[in-house]
């Protein structure tokens, strides 16, 4: 069966400063997808990242960037000088089977960037 | 940029009462899901509709949940006689194809149960 566990139930930081959200996952799947989703305060939920199984490599998108770690089961999310638009909840997802299942949701990491 | 569209974005109804939640999938995608996100909790998956049927459905989908792809372009899920429990944020998404590419969610519809 898939889980996604995202230890961190909150996280409050200072501006500037640099935040990794964890995510550990499990699946008995070979091919899978890990996602990133933010839950704004205004609660809708925007993709940020979708990541194959067989593709290890750490991705960067401007201040955001994402270690996937199969070895661990992890697909850690790092926020680098992070700013108060980037207070959200952040979930972690697993889809299975190729991506052929529905997503599942961890439980989210609510981040609190503080000016 | 082609976007997932709800209606209403919140909506109140007495307890036993039915409501519709309507959304709109972006217009070339195939596969259409229902997620279910209480308030403070994560997001739960309720069912998945491919081919004008229900592919797959969690447990919360029981007999009060349906839904139906009336035109399509509608996608809507009824729940027949509301609970007090079924206050939550209801998610609709939409998927191209089964592999290889993300879920687009739209906006949410708040069910307020009362």
């Amino acid at each position: 069966a898939q889980k996604v566990t995202q230890a961190q139930t909150e996280i409050s930081v200072v501006e500037k400063e640099d935040v990794t959200l964890d995510c550990v996952y499990e699946t008995r799947d070979t091919t899978y997808y890990l996602f990133w989703y933010k839950q704004p305060p205004s609660g809708e939920l925007v993709f940020l990242i979708r990541r194959n199984s067989f593709d290890e490599q750490n991705e960067i998108s401007g201040r955001y960037s994402w270690n996937f770690q199969k070895s661990t089961s992890s697909f850690n999310f790092t926020i680098t000088a992070s700013q108060v638009v980037d207070s959200a909840v952040y979930f972690c997802a697993l889809s299975e089977n190729s991506g052929n299942t529905p997503l599942v949701f961890g439980k989210g990491t609510r981040l609190s960037v503080i000016a | 940029e082609p976007e997932v569209t709800q209606t209403p974005s919140h909506q109140v109804t007495q307890m036993g009462q039915e409501v519709i939640l309507r959304c709109v999938p972006i217009s070339n995608h195939l596969y259409f899901y229902w997620y279910r996100q209480i308030l403070g909790q994560k997001v739960e998956f309720l069912v998945s509709f491919y081919n004008n049927e229900i592919s797959e459905k969690s447990e919360i989908f029981d007999d009060q949940f349906s839904v139906e792809r009336p035109d399509g372009s509608n996608f809507t899920l009824k729940i027949r006689s509301t609970k007090l429990e079924d206050s939550a944020m209801y998610f609709c998404a939409s998927r191209m194809d089964r592999l290889n590419t993300e879920a687009f969610f739209g906006q949410g519809t708040r069910l307020t149960v009362v």
